[in-house]
């Protein structure tokens, strides 16, 4: 398995309270991802990178931010946490062929 | 029309069944297909890749019908073990990679 983990994995917090999700590889993978998964919408990516510092927004964005000052690490960061950011978490990391993905475990993350 | 769509199901077949996927995407200019396999409450896994000339492993086959924009994902003699989500995935063509996700196929194999 792809040395990939994250943290927390469970989380409750109350609305409006900053939250952040980290991801941490040891590949020295190029590429990560952060996607949220919630019943009927399937996998949505909210922001990737392709290298230190540089970093793009996904198709869900909106009321997230990431980080990431080293190779091994993405942070994921919810400015104002809200009851609609309730969801299940997933990291992923490619490599440089950037053909497949490996994924975290997941943080589940409950927003009251 | 969605970029990749999959028939949520679920298929639900006996052991020994063969069951086929369809993964239907919308941008012709595609480049990479796969099957991720996601079991119950955990991360999504690479299943197989999918190339144009079509692959086999064991008894999964995958195959890539460009004329037409769709995937297929074939399980021949399903075992109870095989039980789980399958996503189609495609990748966005462009030089990034990023990766489109359908929202799987609930596969159910029972006794």
């Amino acid at each position: 398995d792809a040395g990939i983990t994250q943290s927390p994995r469970h989380k409750v917090t109350e609305t409006g309270t900053p939250v952040t999700l980290r991801c941490h590889q040891t590949e020295n993978h190029r590429y990560m991802y952060w996607y949220r998964q919630d019943p009927g919408h399937g996998l949505r990516l909210i922001h990737y990178s392709y290298g230190v510092k540089d970093t793009d927004k996904g198709e869900v964005s909106d009321g997230y931010s990431v980080s990431r000052s080293k190779t091994e690490d993405f942070l994921l960061t919810l400015e104002s946490a809200t009851s609609s950011q309730t969801s299940v978490y997933f990291c992923a990391i490619a490599g440089g062929d950037a053909e497949t993905q490996y994924f975290g475990p997941g943080t589940r993350l409950l927003v009251l | 029309r969605k970029e990749v769509e999959q028939d949520p199901g679920p298929f639900n077949v006996p052991e020994g069944a063969t069951v086929a996927f369809n993964c239907t995407y919308s941008n012709s200019a595609s480049q990479s297909f796969f099957w991720y396999r996601q079991d119950c409450r955990k991360e999504p896994k690479l299943l197989m890749s999918v190339y144009s000339s079509g692959n086999e492993d064991g008894r999964f086959t995958a195959q890539l019908n460009r004329a037409s924009q769709y995937i297929s994902l074939l399980i021949r003699d399903s075992k109870l073990s095989d039980s789980a989500t399958y996503l189609c995935v495609v990748n966005r063509p462009g030089g990034s990679y990023i990766p489109t996700f359908g929202r799987g196929t609930s596969l159910i194999v029972h006794p």
